[in-house]
């Protein structure tokens, strides 16, 4: 069974950092594209970013809203991808999930991680 | 205002078909393939159509997808209360938008 896991979540300060984490399972994470996407309350869903496997040189590319504050890195041996978040601003208050590119565009996806950002 | 245009709600009664836009440009769904994604309330989103037309395992034939020029459909036949949920689009964008857009997304009532 899939399974994408994420966590590191949580409320932090306007200019802060928080550092997302995403567990894979049931399938060959390192052959995997991996996105994040964002939801805010009652809004509708928005590409936060991704990263390519080892073949594609873990290449990156983020969303316009997010580039130069947001980094995604990964752990082949882990299993794990990664969302570093800085210089936090209220407007990126939303659940983040985390999913995977592997035999089509966003073939799973985990539960979702609520993050605040508010002082 | 996102790149890809939806309507924001729709609706039918059970039994029957319905049909959800949505609208791009060449740099987007006029030049990539479309895909379709169902997020039930409270839920993380599913895929439900990938390239376009294509269903995975375990998608209900219910469901189909189409693409003309610079928009795409998901059509919904036998409607059913468990559809009840929102609708998403999402697309390749070869412009500065990119790498990828969504929809605003389309919520679905069932009557």
């Amino acid at each position: 069974e899939v399974q994408l896991v994420e966590s590191g979540g949580g409320l932090v300060q306007p200019g802060g950092s928080l550092k997302l984490s995403c567990v894979a399972s049931g399938f060959t994470f390192s052959a995997s594209s991996m996105h994040w996407v964002r939801q805010a309350s009652g809004k509708g869903l928005e590409w936060v970013g991704r990263i390519r496997s080892k073949p594609n040189g873990y290449a990156t590319a983020y969303g316009a809203s997010v580039k130069g504050r947001f980094t995604i890195s990964r752990d082949d041996s882990k299993n794990t991808a990664y969302l570093q978040m800085n210089s936090l601003k209220t407007e990126d208050t939303a659940v983040y999930y985390c999913t995977s590119d592997y035999s089509v565009l966003f073939d799973y996806w985990g539960q979702g991680n609520l993050v605040t950002v508010s002082s | 205002q996102s790149v890809l245009t939806q309507p924001p709600s729709a609706s039918g009664t059970p039994g029957q078909r319905v049909s959800l836009s949505c609208s791009g440009s060449s740099s987007n769904i006029g030049s990539n393939y479309v895909y379709w994604y169902q997020q039930l309330p409270g839920t993380a989103p599913k895929l439900l159509i990938y390239r376009n037309n294509q269903r995975p395992s375990g998608v209900p034939d219910r469901f189909s997808g189409s693409k003309s020029g610079t928009s795409a459909s998901l059509a919904i036949s036998g409607l059913r209360s468990e559809d009840e949920a929102d609708y998403y689009c999402v697309a390749k964008d070869d412009s500065l938008s990119g790498p990828w857009v969504f929809g605003g997304g389309t919520k679905l009532t069932v009557l």
